[in-house]
């Protein structure tokens, strides 16, 4: 099954708009990661963020997580075309790696 | 792709014939993964290793067998290949000590 589920499944912004996509997962969980995938492509790690912290930061990326409402949200800032990718969040509840992703959003930033 | 490779990238086959899936690293790291991407289910896992001749089952593991005799190369066999195992397969690898995983480019499979 799932563990994790994503909102909303399709994004279609402006360049220079901000994007933000939210994710719900089940269980308790070690940390949890987002990724980026290009059309056609393997998938790109993008940020982990530990089950003890509540916000991160890389770059044009912010991502919290609320271990309360088991919920993360991934903001891209000032977003750019070339961020035209689907989005996953993954879950590691193991602490073997083994990730449970979510189902992705799919984000068009149009020029 | 961070020193992993896939072979082959397509694969077309017929219900019931075997069919094997090959992942190569370069990176020397000891965890690698198969995944299955399919529309509506997002990436789930098939089976993992965390070193030579040590593997384990995913969630979506059946109709599917695996083995890793080298650090280097994971195998994904699919011993009687059905139309339900028409995927893209990922392969990953990650570092111990690490929680990032390091996507292959994958593999279109499709099973007629």
């Amino acid at each position: 099954s799932q563990q994790g589920e994503e909102d909303p499944q399709a994004l279609s912004i402006q360049e220079g708009e901000n994007a933000t996509m939210n994710c719900s997962y089940k269980t308790s969980i070690n940390n949890l990661q987002w990724y980026r995938q290009n059309s056609g492509r393997g998938l790109v790690h993008l940020i982990l963020i530990r089950s003890n912290e509540r916000e991160k930061h890389s770059g044009r990326l912010r991502v919290t997580l609320d271990t309360s409402k088991k919920s993360s949200s991934l903001l891209i800032t000032a977003s750019r075309a070339a961020d035209t990718a689907s989005y996953f969040c993954a879950t590691d509840a193991t602490g073997f790696q083994k990730l449970v992703f979510g189902t992705g959003t799919r984000l068009l930033v149009s020029p | 792709d961070a020193g992993i490779t896939q072979s082959p990238r397509h694969k077309v086959t017929e219900t019931g014939t075997p069919v094997t899936l090959r992942c190569h690293q370069t990176e020397n790291h000891r965890y690698m993964y198969w995944y299955r991407q399919d529309p509506g289910h997002g990436l789930r896992l098939i089976h993992y290793s965390y070193g030579v001749k040590d593997t384990d089952k995913g969630e979506v593991s059946d109709g599917y067998s695996v083995s890793r005799s080298k650090t280097e190369d994971f195998l994904l066999t699919l011993e009687s290949a059905t139309s339900s195992q028409t995927s893209v397969y990922f392969c990953a690898i990650a570092e111990d000590g690490t929680d990032t995983q390091y996507f292959g480019p994958g593999t279109r499979l499709t099973v007629l």
